[in-house]
Order: C-alpha cells, then structure tokens, then sequence
C-alpha cells in the first residue's frame, strides 16, 4: 500500500528555533506537498516540489522555507519558529503532474510553539 | 480570489443517503474536483475526483453541476465509520502548477 510518512507526529519547539518537519514517500511520485490546516482555516499549501530541487512557493511560504535533495523525501524547514506558526502540518505526494491522480497524505504533524 | 464553499456541518442519520454540497464558482475549464475525508487524529484520504461526468466508486458518487461550479459528493449509506471531514477541492493538473484548492471543510456527524 502506498504510504506517506511524517517523521514526527507530535513537536513542541521553542520560538525562534530552527524547526525541519521531514516527510518520506514510498511511491516514487512527482510531486510533493506541504499544507497546513486551521481550525476555520481549512488546509492552506505552503509550499510543492514537483521534481528533485524543484520548488514553488504556495499561498502562504512566508516564514517557512523547503528542500528535496531526493525524490523521495520533501523537508519543510521553519527558519525561526514563532508561535503563529503552532498548527498542524500536512505532507501529501501525487503522481507525475499530467496525470489525473489523488493526492496521499501522511498523518500530519502536530506543532506547537511556545 | 480562489474558493471553494462548503457548508460548515451537517447531520445524518445511520444507513440513509447523505449529500454534501459543495461551491467551486472561479473553477476553469481543464480544473479536477476532488473530494477528501479527513478521520479524527488522521490525515486527508482521498475519495473520490472528476471532471465533467458524474462518477462513482466504490466509496461515494460525485454529481458536477453541468456549469461546474458546483458538486455534490454522495454517500448513499451512510455508516458511523463515515463520520468525519469531508473536504471538496479542485486543481489544475498540467504543467507544473498541479496544486488542489482546498475549502473548510465539512463535518459530518451520523447518528445511530
């Protein structure tokens, strides 16, 4: 079965810290994502990658910033964590961008900020 | 500005039909919908996507509105295992702008 994998579930950081929220797909697909989601917020995309070392910047990157060195692992890095930044993060892949394929999701990761 | 709409909450009731409705109105031409449920301390899994017919798997129906700036996911019996969020997004799949729009998101609730 097709898997996404968030290495952490639960995070507490402390503001300003340095903060990598690492995720891991298991499906060799294309594009990777991360998202977070708000209460009454919805899920909101920071950031994708739709090949290795490729990136685009979502509706809200700002304060965050992302990296893939290998297809498989898509890293979501808080520069300088802040307590607007507690929330629930979400990593998601899908397959090549022209097909016509749902996305994967992990588990999340749970971040607060203190 | 991109949106999409869904009502905040609904109920239904165990082994009866549920229609969760959802508005995607500055959706364009060549943009998929996607329906997404989202279980408690879970991530999103997909349901169900289309473009312009209605389709149906195993889990739900999609109906499009014929304009499509609307859908409607169908769960045809609801079971209190589909209690959860239901999430109606759209995306452009081409070139390198493949992104889904996500709504709020609506909670469904299942009574016994």
């Amino acid at each position: 079965d097709v898997k996404v994998t968030q290495s952490s579930r639960y995070l507490v950081k402390r503001t300003g810290e340095k903060v990598f929220l690492e995720c891991v797909q298991d499906m060799d697909h294309e594009n990777m994502f991360w998202y977070r989601q708000d209460p009454g917020l919805g899920l909101r995309l920071i950031y994708f990658s739709y090949d290795v070392k490729m990136k685009e910047k979502g509706d809200i990157p700002e304060g965050y910033s992302v990296s893939r060195e290998k297809k498989e692992r898509f890293s979501l890095i808080l520069e300088s964590a802040s307590t607007n930044q507690t929330s629930m993060y979400l990593c998601a892949s899908s397959p090549s961008t022209r097909a016509n394929y749902g996305y994967t999701f992990g588990s999340g990761t749970r971040l607060t900020v203190v | 500005d991109a949106k999409t709409t869904q009502p905040n909450s609904m109920e239904s009731n165990e082994e009866e039909p549920v229609h969760l409705p959802c508005n995607h109105s500055t959706i364009s031409g060549t943009d998929y919908i996607h329906w997404y449920r989202q279980l408690p301390s879970q991530g999103p899994e997909y349901v169900i996507h289309g473009l312009t017919s209605n389709v149906n798997n195993r889990m739900a129906s999609l109906a499009i509105a014929e304009d499509r700036k609307s859908s409607t996911l169908i769960l045809h019996r609801a079971t209190l295992r589909d209690a959860a969020v239901y999430y109606c997004s759209w995306g452009n799949y081409g070139g390198a702008t493949n992104k889904l729009i996500f709504g709020t998101g609506t909670l469904l609730a299942v009574q016994p």
